[in-house]
């Protein structure tokens, strides 16, 4: 059971264009979400979060929204770069056994042309 | 670097064989998680430990074992490997109070 979907494999987008990945979930009890990014050979890194009590949060050209009636999470990249060029993952965090962990999405790669 | 170390970056091995993956957590960091990557797969969270004792499983197959040593590293044994194990296996650790992991380079494992 995937209780964190990202149902685009893949997005391409036009340098200084926006990016929007989306991301769906299941469990009401997820409590903080995360988004990830990673390079080739290289492990995920942390870009950006918003707990569940907001419904935005902004980074620079980084904006994640969080609609909790509707379970969904998208990240905003505003204006894409081609050093953006990523797959990017969502994760949820659920407390089991008294300890955080994080339930990650399948991922969705991001191509930004130049 | 992001101050997770992962050992080796490249494993090849034949099916049926046990192989050790090695992870150094951050200084000072006491939660370690390992995750599997496989072809168009997300990261499959498979077990975690904190200072020393597990304190959560995903889904790690009864031929996958870890443990995590005084000195804080872990290591992820697998066994009887088959060519579906095929995967990036990625080791994540986190301080207490933050709520990001950090994730070493991950450990690239192909089965023959």
């Amino acid at each position: 059971d995937q209780q964190v979907k990202q149902n685009s494999p893949s997005l391409s987008v036009q340098e200084g264009r926006i990016s929007i990945l989306n991301c769906d979930y299941t469990n009401s009890m997820f409590d903080y979400f995360l988004w990830y990014k990673k390079y080739p050979a290289e492990g995920p890194t942390f870009l950006i979060s918003i707990s569940s009590i907001k419904d935005k949060n902004e980074d620079g050209r980084f904006t994640v929204f969080l609609n909790k009636s509707a379970k969904h999470l998208s990240l905003h990249i505003v204006p894409s770069q081609p050093g953006d060029s990523a797959v990017y993952f969502c994760a949820a965090s659920v407390i089991t056994s008294g300890t955080y962990k994080y339930i990650f999405g399948t991922g969705t790669r991001l191509k930004v042309l130049a | 670097d992001s101050g997770v170390t992962q050992t080796p970056k490249h494993l090849i091995t034949a099916t049926g064989q046990r192989v050790t993956l090695r992870c150094s957590p951050r200084s000072g960091d006491l939660s370690v998680y390992w995750y599997q990557q496989s072809l168009d797969q997300g990261l499959q969270f498979l077990i975690q430990y904190y200072n020393g004792e597990e304190r959560a499983k995903g889904n790690i197959l009864e031929r996958f074992s870890a443990q995590q040593f005084p000195d804080l590293h872990s290591e992820l044994n697998l066994s009887s490997l088959e060519l579906g194990d095929s995967a990036l296996y990625f080791c994540a650790s986190r301080g207490g109070g933050t709520y990001g992991y950090t994730f070493g380079s991950g450990t690239r494992l192909t089965v023959v």
